[in-house]
């Protein structure tokens, strides 16, 4: 079956520019996070959609990053206004149920800004 | 903040050889989870060992867990070249997200 896909795979983009990230989450996943990942360093949790309730947007690192959930399927990370700190690997993982266990991720975005 | 904290951050073994790393968090935790990552793209989720278990075996991966040190620690036996990759421990605390920590960067050298 198929995993989590996400798009583009990679994403050169000039400072100031917005930018998309995609994420098809496996089907049937009602869980579906966030992740941005530095050169070298651990996941950081950005936001987190589960089923109906409201996100969980605590790890969004300022107001120029936002994402929405269209149908309990696929996921849009935006990021207005892009800094060069933003460059980064942005990655989506889904989930079943409710319960934080095993999350399936997807391949990434690669994000370079200029 | 990070709850997780692997040791050690990177580690060179041969092929054949265990390699054992380290987890350590912060809080009272539901579970404990490690992924391995390749090439600093998509994790892939190994195993999971919940607050009540002590040991749980997978294949050449065995993971224990010391509720009362707040440590975990992950063993692959008999290693091979294609371990080679980053191992993150991941925690999950009442209903937050998994916290991940920094990783280990494993090296196995044929």
């Amino acid at each position: 079956g198929a995993g989590v896909s996400q798009s583009p795979s990679n994403k050169v983009t000039e400072k100031g520019k917005d930018v998309e990230l995609r994420c098809d989450p496996i089907s049937g996943h009602t869980a579906l996070y966030w992740y941005r990942q530095s050169l070298g360093q651990g996941l950081e949790f950005l936001i987190y959609f589960q089923g109906n309730s409201a996100p969980d947007k605590s790890g969004l690192p300022s107001d120029r990053f936002s994402a929405e959930r269209t149908g309990g399927s696929v996921s849009t990370l935006t990021i207005q206004r892009t800094q060069q700190e933003d460059s980064a690997v942005y990655l989506c993982a889904s989930r079943v149920g409710t319960d934080h266990n095993e999350q399936f991720f997807g391949p990434g975005t690669r994000l370079t800004v200029l | 903040s990070q709850q997780g904290e692997e040791d050690p951050q990177a580690l060179s073994i041969q092929e054949g050889e265990n390699a054992t790393m380290n987890c350590s968090y912060k809080t009272s935790i539901n579970n404990l989870q490690w992924y391995r990552q390749n090439s600093g793209r998509g994790l892939v989720h190994l195993i999971l060992i919940r607050s009540n278990e002590r040991e749980k075996h997978s294949g050449r991966l065995r993971v224990t867990l010391d509720t009362s040190k707040k440590s975990s620690s992950l063993l692959i036996t008999a290693s091979r070249a294609a371990d080679t990759a980053s191992y993150f421990c991941a925690t999950a605390t009442g209903n937050t997200p998994l916290v991940f920590g920094k990783g280990t960067r494993l090296s196995v050298i044929a």
